[in-house]
């Protein structure tokens, strides 16, 4: 099983509709992230958290929000899609200052 | 501000051929420094990573980095590619300064590897 699960691996929604995307982990690490990946731009923050009390906004937090139900789970939402929100998205975990591990991501597309 | 570059989109080598991957970054201070590797469907894997020390970094599948301090730079190297290590590759950097262990990546460099 992976360390690091991400569902559902592919979705395809409207604009204007609410979407989750969810995270867990079975590595025990207390540091979770969101990503999005597009072409040519690398890796941008979203959101990260260090435990279930602790948020944080990355660099393109506009347009999401997230929860950490748990030590293990970190979800991220979109609240009203639209079509520059596709992209492919990355949860990932870390000890402090170690590796992130990462999920194999979801591919959101938004028409 | 903070920025990590990889100058080059795609790097294409012979089986068995020395590789290189570059990468440099404008970060104060003395950041820790990683590469990922991301092949097609899945998430990205982490290869090695520099915090102090001996500047030459050994990591996983026969990969090594280069840290270049005056350069700032951290490149990637293999002495002998595979057509396997065909794959997108990430160079990243955490600010030390951050104690957040976010990371800047860079845009990736697509290695082609050919028979």
């Amino acid at each position: 099983d992976a360390d690091v699960t991400q569902t559902p691996r592919n979705r395809i929604t409207k604009t204007g509709k609410r979407i989750m995307l969810e995270c867990s982990q079975t590595k025990g690490h207390d540091r979770m992230y969101w990503y999005r990946q597009d072409p040519g731009l690398g890796l941008r923050l979203i959101y990260y958290s260090f435990d279930v009390k602790d948020i944080n906004k990355g660099e393109i937090s506009d347009g999401y929000s997230v929860s950490r139900q748990a030590q293990a789970k970190f979800s991220l939402s979109l609240e009203s899609a639209i079509p520059n929100q596709t992209a492919l998205y990355f949860c990932a975990t870390s000890e402090r200052q170690g590796p992130q591990h990462f999920g194999d991501g979801t591919r959101l597309s938004i028409l | 501000a903070q920025s990590v570059a990889q100058p080059e989109d795609q790097v294409n080598v012979a089986e068995g051929n020395p590789l290189t991957v570059k990468c440099t970054y404008s970060v104060s201070g003395n950041p820790y420094l990683f590469w990922y590797v991301q092949y097609p469907n899945r998430g990205l894997q982490f290869l090695l990573k520099y915090i102090t020390g001996d500047n030459l970094v050994k990591g996983s599948y026969g990969f090594e980095a280069e840290f270049n301090k005056s350069q700032t730079s951290f490149h990637l190297k293999k002495p002998s590619a595979l057509v396997s290590d065909s794959a997108l590759y990430f160079c990243a950097v955490s600010p030390p300064t951050s104690n957040t262990g976010k990371l800047i990546f860079g845009q990736g460099t697509t290695l082609q590897v050919k028979p």
